[in-house]
């Protein structure tokens, strides 16, 4: 029962390298995101996606690409790395939507990766 | 506009007392739900409680409840007979149209023995 697998869990990057957080999730759920957690701080969504082939931009987008070829993976691309994306970085997902009513779209979140920018 | 606000940055708590942690909440969307997730010092973002907009009655999941008070925006997380390991960040977040999560700042929680 893996749930949201993360990879890698550390990686320290120089200012301008490219890099691409990897996201695979085995609950067969439409809804993937990505947020990054600044210190001290809450979670900022980056990218979310609602099924394959369809992503969107979340509050922080800039410097940061997705793609979702298949429902499972959800790799966040960096292409030009800056001081600025220093940060742990959060894939998450959650079944169909159910706002409102009695039942959660609970998001389950990977373990994490902390991404340091020199 | 924030969409979530947790105006407690740090709170203390004796073990085996009750605590209560703030959040407020901004939306035009009818249909929403409201989550709590704990992040103990090891990183992982841990579910705690839901809350749903039209639930009647508030949440309750062992000794977390949710005090929902819908007019005024309120969705706060009660914690009973607190214990050394709910020492942690407290994260409030919405869930609303689009199915976006969006989260507070976080209430980072201690509790004394």
């Amino acid at each position: 029962n893996a749930g949201v697998t993360q990879t890698p869990k550390f990686r320290i990057l120089k200012i301008g390298q490219s890099m691409t957080l990897q996201c695979t999730q085995d609950m067969n759920h439409n809804y993937m995101y990505w947020y990054r957690q600044d210190p001290g701080m809450g979670l900022k969504l980056i990218y979310y996606s609602v099924g394959a082939g369809i992503t969107d931009k979340g509050e922080v987008p800039n410097g940061y690409n997705v793609s979702r070829s298949t429902t499972e993976d959800f790799p966040l691309r960096l292409e030009l790395a800056a001081p600025s994306q220093t940060s742990v970085y959060f894939c998450a997902s959650s079944s169909a939507v159910r706002r409102g009513a009695t039942g959660a779209n609970v998001l389950t979140f990977g373990a994490g990766s902390r991404l340091t920018v020199l | 506009a924030q969409k979530i606000t947790q105006t407690q940055p740090g709170m203390f708590v004796q073990e085996k007392e009750a605590v209560t942690l703030d959040c407020t909440y901004d939306t035009s969307d009818p249909s929403y739900g409201l989550f709590w997730y704990k992040q103990p010092s090891s990183g992982e973002m841990i579910f705690l409680i839901y809350q749903g907009s039209y639930d009647q009655q508030n949440a309750t999941e062992g000794r977390y409840s949710l005090n929902f008070q819908k007019a005024r925006k309120s969705a706060n997380l009660v914690i009973s007979a607190s214990q050394l390991g709910d020492s942690a960040m407290y994260f409030c977040a919405i869930q609303e149209a689009g199915n976006q999560f969006y989260f507070g700042t976080g209430t980072s929680l201690t509790v004394i023995p």
